[in-house]
């Protein structure tokens, strides 16, 4: 049973314009979420997070928003850069142990 | 710098083999990881550890052990090497609970 779903496996988006990467989220008990960005041959990375306690958080062009309610977060990227082109993984923990859970990932292409 | 680093990067084995991935951290992280990347499924866990002489399952372990007798190492052993375990591993570490998890280079992984 998937926990943590990203159900876009790719998205294209034009460079300066807004990127909106999406995550759902099954379990209840999860009260952190991360978002790790990864290019090809390399180890993912992490780029911006989000305590439950919020529903926002922003790190210059990148914001995560969480909506508890409906369990889902997003990752916007203002503007997309085509730097930007890689793998993201929206990753939720726990936090009983600090072990994350990792989505499938989307592929964000970003053309010049 | 501190870093993790993973070995061998490539290795390609036979069916049926033992195989041991190293893993090393400098930074002296209490919390270490193992995850498999596979298309379509993303980062699953596979063991982990939240310091010496603790080890515990994660999502996929079946066929897979690690051992953590000092700090800095947590490899992992892939008993019988199956098909079905070709695939992209990655080591990770963090320092505590809620603290950024951190990311190897990768070590792919090719069973024949």
């Amino acid at each position: 049973d998937q926990q943590v779903k990203q159900n876009s496996p790719s998205l294209s988006v034009q460079e300066g314009r807004i990127s909106i990467l999406n995550c759902d989220y099954t379990n209840s008990m999860f009260d952190y979420f991360l978002w790790y960005k990864k290019y090809p041959a390399e180890g993912p990375t992490f780029l911006i997070s989000i305590s439950s306690i919020k529903d926002k958080n922003e790190d210059g062009r990148f914001t995560v928003f969480l909506n508890k309610s409906a369990k889902h977060l997003s990752l916007h990227i203002v503007p997309s850069q085509p730097g930007d082109s890689a793998v993201y993984f929206c990753a939720a923990s726990d936090n009983q142990g600090g072990k994350l859970i990792f989505g499938q990932g989307t592929e964000l292409s970003v053309k010049p | 710098d501190a870093e993790i680093t993973q070995s061998p990067r490539h290795k390609i084995t036979e069916t049926g083999r033992q195989v041991t991935l190293a893993c090393h951290q400098t930074w002296n992280h209490n919390n270490m990881f193992w995850y498999r990347q596979d298309l379509g499924h993303g980062l699953r866990l596979i063991h982990y550890s939240y310091g010496v002489q603790d080890t515990n399952k994660g999502e996929v372990s079946d066929g897979y052990s690690v051992s953590r007798s000092n700090t800095e190492d947590l490899p992992l052993t892939l008993e019988s090497a199956a098909s079905s375990q070709t695939s992209v591993y990655f080591c990770a570490s963090s320092f505590a609970i809620g603290n950024t998890i951190y990311f190897g280079e990768g070590s792919w992984l090719t069973v024949v």
